[in-house]
């Protein structure tokens, strides 16, 4: 069936350097696109998202990158803090039923 | 965004038991799902929840094993019936506002 997969399952990085974690989606239907971090013993929050009309959407040292071409979605971290380190998940979104399909999450470590 | 708190948040069970576990939000919404995350692992859809309907349940999941509850726009309640070890998970419940949902804490669910 349709999936949604992450390229790297694991990332590390040096404080203060940008994180950019990928993303591959495989439903070309697919309209919604979301970025969610997970910390430790606690529910996903929502970072960022992006609908398929658009290809780029920035927030807060947050950056999403959208390539309908080759269905590609990235979210881009500025200036990586230890409290970015987290597990962040990619979901997509088609029709109107309202529901997700989440992909397998890759983990930031954020070296201090 | 909806605040939205969980009970219990952990609980340890024995096998043949059930646990129904509850979800407050603190603003009426329409949609609400459950959904069931192993360790280490995504999130998987066992059913979306909208007051006043059926609970719509995904492939996988039946209505005997998670019956769950909808009563109001601000509570829900997922049971997980005759547990086994292999219902070990985290249990978390969403609401949705358009495409975005916002997750509870979870509930760490142990069976022995």
């Amino acid at each position: 069936g349709e999936s949604v997969g992450l390229h790297l399952p694991t990332l590390s990085v040096q404080e203060g350097d940008n994180s950019i974690i990928n993303c591959a989606y495989s439903n070309s239907a697919s309209d919604y696109f979301i970025w969610y971090k997970q910390e430790s013993g606690k529910g996903p929050q929502f970072i960022i998202d992006i609908r398929s009309n658009m290809d780029k959407r920035q927030g807060q040292r947050v950056t999403v990158l959208l390539n309908k071409t080759v269905k590609h979605l990235s979210l881009q971290i500025a200036a990586t803090q230890p409290g970015d380190s987290a597990v962040y998940f990619c979901a997509e979104g088609a029709g109107n039923n309202r529901k997700l399909i989440w992909g397998l999450g890759t983990s930031l470590a954020v070296n201090p | 965004s909806a605040v939205i708190s969980q009970k219990p948040s952990r609980d340890i069970c024995q096998r043949g038991t059930s646990l129904t576990i509850q979800c407050q939000v603190d603003s009426q919404v329409t949609m609400m799902f459950w959904y069931r995350q192993q360790p280490g692992q995504s999130l998987t859809l066992i059913a979306t929840a909208n007051q006043g309907s059926e609970a719509t349940y995904e492939s996988g999941f039946v209505i005997d094993k998670f019956p769950i509850s909808r009563p109001n726009l601000t509570f829900s309640t997922l049971t997980v019936s005759n547990m086994s070890p292999e219902d070990s998970s985290i249990y978390l419940c969403s609401v949705g506002t358009g495409w975005e949902q916002y997750f509870g804490p979870g509930t760490r669910l142990t069976v022995t």
